[in-house]
């Protein structure tokens, strides 16, 4: 069965620092997309970056990353040069022909960055 | 401006009581999502659609009902027979369900049993 784990409840970082975030998958599929969110205090869901299965680059999207190592079947987030604005929920999150087309999210990890 | 928009914001319900939540997307995107959150959890699918007139329970759909008579709006109700609502809702629309599509979410909605 597809499965997300996200092993870190809470993480501190410092201003400025980089970070990251573990996630790990399960999945027999060949063909799926992992995705990032953030979720701020305000609740909504923000979409942070996407990595495709059969990418051989690390996606990155401006001061996040994503290191991904397939024989690992982990996806871990990077963030760079951390801001106070990053402290948040952050889910990692997995789509696979399995799943049916529909997202499984992990339990997320509360990032709180330390001025 | 284009969307997700999800109304009430807060909303606060009688034991007992039928309630409505309101999603409504522009985005001409044809698959759309309920999900439930609980204080430190992750999220769980109620239910989704992925076209006009057809729906599909999720894992927690027991309690729970949805209609999808237009493409923009896929609105979930809350009946009495859900035991423990409160939860805040998340609403979410992808182009379409190929596993490369980005979903993307509404506001949420907070909903508090009385």
């Amino acid at each position: 069965a597809q499965k997300i784990t996200q092993t870190q409840p809470g993480m501190f970082v410092q201003e400025k620092e980089a970070v990251t975030l573990d996630c790990t998958y399960d999945t027999s599929d060949q063909s799926y997309g992992l995705f990032w969110y953030k979720q701020p205090s305000s609740g909504e869901m923000i979409f942070l970056i996407y990595q495709g299965s059969y990418d051989e680059q690390n996606a990155t999207e401006g001061r996040y990353s994503l290191n991904f190592q397939k024989a690992r079947k982990s996806a871990n987030l990077v963030i760079s040069a951390s801001q106070l604005g990053d402290s948040a929920m952050y889910f990692c999150a997995m789509r696979d022909g399995g799943s049916q087309g529909n997202l499984i999210f992990g339990k997320g990890t509360k990032l709180s960055v330390k001025p | 401006d284009g969307g997700i928009t999800q109304s009430p914001k807060y909303l606060f319900r009688k034991e007992g009581q039928n309630v409505t939540l309101s999603c409504e997307q522009n985005l001409n995107h044809d698959a759309m999502y309920w999900y439930r959150q609980d204080p430190g959890q992750g999220l769980r699918l109620i239910y989704y659609s992925q076209i006009v007139n057809d729906f599909q329970k999720g894992d927690i759909a027991e309690g729970y009902s949805v209609s999808r008579e237009k493409k923009e709006s896929f609105p979930l109700t809350v009946t009495s027979a859900q035991k423990n609502p409160t939860a805040f809702y998340l609403c979410a629309t992808t182009r379409n369900r190929g596993f490369t599509d980005t979903q993307y979410f509404g506001p949420g909605t907070r909903l508090t049993v009385l």
